[in-house]
């Protein structure tokens, strides 16, 4: 496509239960980024693929976390038992590769609400 | 580890003023630097970047140069408009880490 798409733009869940989010990077990007936006804060980095593989996860805040890319093309990001505090806007940007001096493209995000 | 420290906001100005958000960042490594915009309802889009020291990255009149020795990468514009209003984020990215880390953002605000 012609830009990083991401679904779903909302959701809305309750504490407690799982929710999946979806990133389809700009095709041939290699690289795959996750970031979340939470309100009145900056941006904070999750993970990042390369390929299939995920050399820094650094960033998910716990293990309730999950991102997985199998086909180095379309990542889904998993949130296992949501909280309150998980509410924020789930970035994906893409790279055409790794590399600090590459452009990231970002998505719209996906807005999250956990009630 | 890596971070940067970029003014804080919100900026408010009158259209035709001088506009310049400041930023720095730690010297660990050789970084590429970025500035990203989010305008309103609008995703981040990158607004210009410099990836060596005394790089100039410009667009859309804005500016900023790649200052090694005082680690710094101010974004300047001479005459901004009420269409600049957006959020601003300068975003140093380290190639060891592929990873750009942001700073916290800073919102302008352009009155007519």
């Amino acid at each position: 496509g012609a830009g990083v798409s991401q679904s779903p733009s909302n959701k809305v869940t309750e504490k407690g239960k799982d929710v999946e989010l979806r990133c389809d990077p700009i095709s041939g990007h290699t690289a795959l980024y996750w970031y979340r936006q939470s309100l009145g804060q900056g941006l904070e980095f999750l993970i990042y693929f390369q390929g299939n593989s995920a050399p820094d996860k650094s960033g998910l805040p716990s293990d309730r976390f999950f991102a997985e890319r199998p086909e180095g093309s379309v990542s889904t990001l998993k949130i296992q038992r949501t909280q309150q505090e998980d509410s924020a806007v789930y970035l994906c940007a893409s790279s055409f590769q790794a590399g600090g001096y590459n452009e990231q493209f970002f998505g719209p995000g996906t807005r999250l609400t956990v009630t | 580890g890596n971070s940067v420290t970029q003014m804080e906001g919100p900026v408010t100005l009158s259209e035709e003023a001088f506009l310049t958000i400041n930023c720095t960042y730690t010297a660990t490594g050789y970084p590429s630097l970025f500035w990203y915009v989010q305008y309103p309802g609008e995703g981040l889009q990158l607004l210009l970047k410099a990836t060596k020291a005394d790089d100039k990255g410009s667009n859309k009149g804005f500016e900023a140069t790649y200052r090694k020795e005082t680690t710094s990468f101010h974004l300047e514009k001479g005459s901004v408009q009420v269409s600049d209003s957006a959020v601003y984020f300068c975003a140093p990215s380290y190639s060891s880490a592929s990873k750009i880390i942001f700073g916290s953002g800073t919102r302008l605000s352009i009155r007519p």
